[in-house]
């Protein structure tokens, strides 16, 4: 199984600020990658997914994708103290098979 | 919260217990899935169910036993299970399968092994 990295964080970042979250992944063959939000104790939320190289914007949300680099980042615009959780990353191996990040964990201070 | 749902939500159970942990979905979809997630380890596949067929097993141990009787409903079989069994144990569906079908969590069933 190939892997996906993330940086477990905690990454701390003011209220109103960017936070940008990365993710990087081992296998070449995956083509659409996701974001997901997990509050603690409670399930993954997903945010959004990202298949084609470049950026893919949904309200304060950014997920960026660059191929070539194996890399695939979230930018959180205006963040807010309700965006504090864990953000988890996932690619998409073959049909059916989301394989996850450790998660990073995500601060905002007001 | 959303269109999965999971009962029960929290389990303690022996090891030489039998339970089931059921999985609904009130979405139209076609695709189930069962994740573990342990502390401090990622969020990992165990099975996928596509049409009520069986296209995945992740290495399961065969404690562990799914059953998928219609595309709405799927379950989760557990007998003598270890301690290190325990973790939150998520449902997910999708529409369908492949690169651009999102899967959505249910809230997850808490499972302790005693």
């Amino acid at each position: 199984q190939k892997e996906v990295e993330q940086n477990s964080g905690p990454l701390s970042v003011p209220e109103g600020a960017i936070a940008s979250l990365n993710c990087t992944y081992s296998d070449r063959g995956s083509q659409s990658f996701f974001w997901y939000r997990q509050y603690s104790g409670k399930s993954p939320e997903l945010i959004m997914f990202i298949y084609s190289n470049g950026d893919k914007e949904d309200g304060r949300f950014t997920a960026q994708l660059n191929k070539a680099s194996q890399y695939v980042s979230l930018l959180i615009r205006d963040s807010q103290p309700s965006d504090s959780a864990t953000y988890l990353c996932a690619s998409m191996q073959g049909a059916q098979k989301l394989v996850f990040g450790q998660g990073t964990r995500l601060t905002i201070n007001p | 919260e959303t269109g999965v749902t999971q009962t029960p939500r929290h389990l303690v159970m022996g090891m030489t217990n039998k339970k089931s942990l059921k999985c609904e979905q009130h979405l139209g979809h076609n695709a189930m899935y069962w994740y573990k997630q342990s502390a401090k380890k990622p969020l990992e596949l165990m099975f996928v169910y596509n049409f009520k067929e069986q296209t995945e097993n992740n290495s399961v141990p065969s404690r562990f036993s799914p059953e998928c009787p219609n595309s709405s409903h799927l379950f989760l079989h557990l007998h003598t299970l270890q301690p290190e069994d325990s973790a939150l144990y998520l449902c997910a569906s999708s529409q369908g399968q492949g690169p651009n079908y999102e899967q959505y969590f249910g809230p997850g069933t808490r499972l302790t092994v005693t």
